[in-house]
């Protein structure tokens, strides 16, 4: 079965830094990956997806993902954080064959301080 | 309906009490999740629908918890002899389920206060 580590619990970068997020999967094949983002107050929405091709895949607000199969790691970056980023990420993985339930990791918090 | 649906969005019960927290997925997702999110924590997967499939009900917690799905509609889950520890935002998501459709879609959770 998969698994989704996210290594930091909270992190916390200044407006206009650059911010990476890490997220390892385990996984026997290629997975589908996932990075979700959890405003304060809101639900969770999908920043972006991995099923496939190019490995840079890019997100809404910004955000980009790199998979690097060598590594098992799909970890979100964005170049300037603004205070608006601030919120819960989670990564997530799914299998591409068959009824498979999509696994998230539990999460990483950003603080955005000025 | 456009989304998934979530309901009541808040609840407040007292400690003893059962609570029965209903998920009306996206029209035609045959797969369906819950998970709870106790404050300040991440996701805690709770158990996961697929079809007709046997429920994958791992990650509930305790027996005091269950989930129910008729077919690939509404689900319910069930707290019984509610404690102050099940106080949480209770999260449910549906996907298309396999493949390129696993990408999840979630409501906008229920959060439980047990006083």
């Amino acid at each position: 079965a998969q698994s989704v580590t996210q290594p930091d619990i909270h992190i916390t970068v200044s407006e206009g830094a650059s911010l990476e997020l890490r997220c390892n999967y385990s996984y026997g094949a290629t997975p589908y990956l996932f990075w979700y983002v959890q405003s304060p107050g809101q639900g969770l929405q999908l920043l972006l997806k991995y099923f496939s091709g190019d490995t840079l895949v890019q997100g809404i607000k910004g955000f980009e993902a790199e998979f690097k199969r060598s590594q098992s790691s799909f970890n979100l970056r964005k170049p300037s954080v603004h205070w608006s980023d601030a919120a819960e990420y989670f990564c997530a993985v799914g299998a591409p064959h068959g009824y498979q339930k999509v696994t998230f990791g539990t999460g990483t918090k950003l603080q955005v301080i000025p | 309906g456009a989304g998934v649906s979530q309901s009541p969005s808040n609840k407040v019960t007292e400690k003893g009490k059962d609570v029965e927290l209903r998920c009306d997925p996206i029209s035609g997702h045959t797969a369906l999740y819950w998970y709870r999110q106790r404050l300040g924590q991440g996701l805690e997967f709770l158990i996961y629908f697929q079809g007709n499939s046997a429920p994958d009900k791992s990650g509930l917690p305790s027996d005091r918890f269950s989930a129910e799905r008729t077919g690939e509609s509404v689900s319910t889950l069930t707290i019984q002899r509610t404690q102050q520890e099940d106080s949480a935002v209770y999260l449910c998501a549906s996907s298309l389920g396999q493949g390129l459709n696993t990408e999840a879609f979630f409501g906008q959770g229920t959060r439980l206060t047990v006083v």
